[in-house]
């Protein structure tokens, strides 16, 4: 069965630390692919997407993601963290024809 | 302003009375969907919609019901709500089976 694995459910980084958060499918045709946040509180929102072209897609917030076919991963980055990147993040994942399978979230603490 | 919106925000209610959870976008979309958030298990969802008149279970069917009698509205119905459906529910809403998701801003549940 398809799947979405986040690796890590806690994180917890000073501020100023580079952030890397981990996203790896299990699926071996086309797919689209999504990193969404949802900060303490609120509902959640698209942080950066990736469709075709360029792998490496550039988001919201100085976030950014790289898609790496052959490792079937799609790892969010950001050099700097700040105390108000605290959120759950989640990588979500579409297959051709197929609905939205979701990995389980990375709870982000940043510590000031 | 082009949005989801989801009422009540909160509710409190008791074991088996009847309750809906109503769910509107105003952006044309095709597929609709609705999701439970519990700790550590992230999203799943527990139906979804393709069109008007079409629906179909998501993962965690059980105990709900949906209908989708208009392209903007898709209420989400527990007939007989158990404290096991205590959660936090977000509907969702996207032009396209492969297209950026819009979340409503979540309906805190407390079954007792």
């Amino acid at each position: 069965a398809q799947s979405v694995s986040q690796h890590n459910h806690h994180v917890i980084l000073s501020e100023a630390a580079s952030l890397e958060l981990g996203c790896n499918y299990s699926y071996g045709g086309t797919v689209n692919l999504f990193w969404y946040v949802q900060y303490p509180g609120q509902h959640l929102q698209l942080l950066l997407k990736y469709f075709s072209g360029d792998p490496l897609v550039k988001g919201i917030k100085g976030f950014e993601a790289e898609f790496i076919k052959s490792k079937f991963s799609f790892n969010l980055r950001k050099p700097s963290v700040q105390w108000s990147d605290t959120a759950e993040y989640f990588c979500a994942v579409s297959p051709v024809n197929y609905q939205l399978i979701w990995g389980a979230g990375t709870k982000l603490i940043i510590k000031p | 302003e082009a949005q989801v919106t989801q009422n009540p925000r909160y509710l409190i209610t008791v074991t088996g009375k009847k309750l809906t959870v109503t769910c509107s976008q105003n952006m044309n979309h095709e597929y609709m969907s609705w999701y439970r958030q519990d700790p550590g298990l992230g999203l799943r969802q527990i139906y979804y919609s393709m069109n008007v008149e079409v629906t179909d279970k998501g993962d965690v069917p059980e105990g709900y019901k949906v209908s989708r009698k208009e392209k903007r509205n898709f209420p989400l119905i527990l007939e007989s709500p158990s404290p096991n459906q205590t959660s936090l529910y977000f509907c969702a809403s996207r032009p396209g089976l492969r297209e950026t998701q819009y979340f409503g801003p979540g309906t805190r549940l407390l079954v007792l």
